[in-house]
């Protein structure tokens, strides 16, 4: 199982943009990078996935350098509302199995 | 709204009590899971299920059995639990499909979880 490493917590204000690093450097060849995020007592929330390069959706972008031994979730402009965790995942895609939730990143947004 | 529902949200039971928890995806996945989330602990995932057939079982203690009657249904069934069991009881599910450029894709949608305390 590849395992990632992602800061503890991360503070920021409304309207900057946030960048979170995750280092995975055992990742396979098969291995996604996802990212998940979660409010309090809510379960987890599909951000975006990515194998390579750069991926973009309305909510974040995700940038995996050539090596894919880490990767940046960029956040664009955070609101208070996004105060949460954010996960980082890496696995082959199979059902599930081998996605491995680790601590995660607990994002504060301070107005 | 996920998709996926989980009932009840909040339950509270004794150490000999037997219980269930109830999982109904409505997005016509394939695959269900269990997760446990304790407090300031990751999430740990307990079972799946794909095709209705379990697939992985992480090594979870007996008194924790879970059923899967179809591919929209999933329950865990709860008995004798310890107050350690106390946590967060969170339900997924996928389907996974091939992209555009040929891999293939897996995405989890959560329910809300169910909140267990066991006294």
């Amino acid at each position: 199982l590849a395992k990632t490493t992602q800061p503890i917590s991360m503070d920021s204000y409304e309207g900057q943009e946030v960048n979170i690093t995750c280092s995975h450097n055992n990742i396979a060849t098969n291995d996604y990078i996802t990212w998940y995020q979660q409010f309090p007592s809510q379960g987890p929330r599909f951000i975006i996935q990515g194998y390579k390069t750069k991926v973009t959706n309305e909510v974040a972008s995700l940038f995996i350098p050539a090596d894919r031994k880490s990767s940046t979730l960029s956040l664009p402009r955070v609101s208070l509302s996004d105060t949460a965790v954010y996960y980082c995942l890496v696995g082959d895609n199979g059902y599930g199995q081998n996605f491995v939730f680790g601590p995660g990143t607990r994002l504060s947004v301070l107005p | 709204e996920t998709g996926v529902t989980q009932t009840p949200r909040h339950l509270v039971m004794g150490m000999t009590n037997k219980k269930s928890l109830k999982c109904e995806q409505h997005l016509g996945h394939n695959a269900m899971y269990w997760y446990k989330q304790s407090a300031k602990k990751p999430l740990e995932l307990m079972f799946v299920y794909s095709l209705e057939e379990r697939v992985e079982n992480n090594s979870v203690p007996s008194r924790f059995s879970p059923e899967c009657p179809n591919s929209s249904h999933l329950f865990l069934h709860l008995h004798t639990l310890q107050p350690e069991d106390s946590a967060l009881y969170l339900c997924a599910s996928s389907q996974a499909y091939k992209s555009s450029g040929g891999h293939l894709r897996n995405e989890q949608f959560f329910g809300p979880g169910t909140r267990l305390t066991v006294l």
